[in-house]
């Protein structure tokens, strides 16, 4: 089945501890992305990644890191988390020979910082 | 930069009422616009696109959306509502730069479409 899948759905964490989300798609997709979901101010798009070792900045890059070894895999990364990303975090995929390509998008991550 | 707007956090309709679900956009060269809708505890479910060619675009669950390149609109709509409509839904438009490069999304801040039995 094709999918993205996301790990772990939810997760409570304290200020300060490092943290991996990962991001998982199995239909080979080059393009990858990020968003967090909060109220009043809808997705907005923290990273994606065109292909391998490809990255770059949506509109809300800080606090946040990502990496892309894998074509399958973008994992986002929190060095020091911070109770301002506490939020719904979505990964999407899509194929990019044109910029019509869907996107296809996982169940979600919810974090929580203390 | 690019932009969408969604001017409506919630819309409400009676069963078996025509909808609409409205949408306007902003970007620096042609937009591919899309509509997704988010059920509760759920991601995104991809809708329709818009690309070029016909205005009208038809797409999942009996959907269609307008796109008016004039007024820079790419509404919602669907001729009778359903109950099981009831969601989150989400205009976005995606603007490609260069060859292969840069595929930013902006995403709307989401409308919540109630459907009263």
């Amino acid at each position: 089945e094709a999918q993205v899948t996301q790990n772990p759905r939810y997760l409570i964490t304290v200020t300060g501890k490092k943290l991996t989300v990962t991001c998982s798609q199995n239909m080979n997709h080059e393009y990858m992305s990020w968003y967090r979901q909060d109220p009043g101010l809808g997705l907005r798009q923290i990273y994606y990644s065109m292909n391998v070792e490809v990255t770059d900045k949506g509109d809300v890059p800080e606090g946040y890191k990502v990496s892309r070894k894998e074509k399958r895999n973008f994992p986002l990364i929190l060095e020091s988390p911070s109770p301002n990303q506490t939020s719904l975090y979505f990964c999407a995929s899509s194929l990019i020979q044109t910029s019509t390509d869907t996107q296809y998008f996982g169940p979600g991550t919810r974090l929580t910082v203390l | 930069a690019q932009s969408v707007a969604q001017p409506e956090d919630q819309v409400n309709v009676a069963e078996g009422n025509p909808l609409t679900v409205k949408c306007t956009y902003s970007v620096s060269g042609n937009p591919y616009l899309f509509w997704y809708v988010q059920y509760p505890n759920r991601g995104l479910q991809f809708l329709l696109k818009y690309i070029t060619g016909d205005n009208l675009v038809k797409g999942s669950y009996g959907f269609e959306a307008e796109f008016n390149k004039s007024q820079t609109s790419f509404h919602l709509k669907k001729p009778s509502a359903l109950v099981s409509d009831s969601a989150l839904y989400f205009c976005a438009v995606r603007v490609q730069r260069g060859s292969g490069g840069y595929q930013k999304v902006t995403f709307g801040i989401g409308t919540k479409l109630q459907v009263i039995p």
